[in-house]
């Protein structure tokens, strides 16, 4: 089983409209957890970290499930400027390694 | 403030031939890490380092060679190219906060092996 797992997509939404998708991942000692926005031909950039009780930034919103361990992102009110990859990333307990998800790709419709 | 920079951006080899990819940051990052990108497997990290004269293997290290003389340079070369080597390497250089390990990716180099 792959450490951290996204549904790729494409995640198809209208202007405006709300699209939000899980990432589950496999290691109980996980302890940080972050969502990474990829641009097409891009490098990853830190879009936010993921708090035990959940977390907003503008219109997006970040869940943690550590007992299904999962967490979420919610985009609300969608731009087309969000068209992207979103790539859920996991950090273990005391180790600085990353494991990325395959990310959720958004393709916001006009 | 540059942050994380790649050299080159792109770069075709033949099979067989070696090259070394650069990277370089200027935030005083204690970590930096290597990792290729293919379509459909997501990031994969190659080495990593915690710190000057201290590197270690990430998941695919195999045919990769790094070296963290310098805070600043994390070089990855390729020893004897193959088209399986073909990919996108983007470096990532880190701090931490707290429990949290933030890292910055340099702007990728797309390698090509024929």
């Amino acid at each position: 089983r792959k450490e951290v797992e996204q549904d790729p997509g494409p995640f198809n939404v209208p202007e405006g409209a709300t699209v939000a998708f899980n990432c589950t991942y496999s290691n109980s000692a996980s302890q940080s957890f972050f969502w990474y926005r990829q641009d097409c031909r891009k490098e990853p950039k830190l879009l936010m970290s993921v708090y035990s009780s959940g977390n907003e930034d503008g219109r997006f919103t970040a869940q943690l499930n550590r007992a299904s361990q999962y967490i979420s992102l919610l985009i609300r009110d969608s731009k087309l400027s969000d068209s992207a990859t979103y790539l859920c990333v996991v950090n273990r307990r005391g180790n600085n390694r990353l494991a990325f998800g395959k990310g959720n790709q958004v393709v916001v419709i006009p | 403030n540059a942050g994380v920079t790649q050299t080159p951006k792109f770069q075709v080899l033949k099979t067989g031939q070696s090259m070394t990819l650069q990277c370089a940051q200027d935030m005083n990052h204690e970590y930096m890490s290597w990792y290729r990108q293919d379509p459909g497997m997501g990031l994969r990290l190659i080495h990593y380092s915690v710190g000057a004269g201290i590197t270690d293997q990430g998941e695919v290290p195999n045919g990769y060679n790094v070296s963290r003389s310098t805070t600043e340079d994390f070089p990855l070369r390729l020893l004897s190219a193959a088209p399986s080597q073909t990919s996108v390497y983007f470096c990532a250089s880190s701090y931490s906060q707290g429990n949290k390990n933030i890292q910055y990716f340099g702007a990728g180099t797309r390698l090509s092996v024929l």
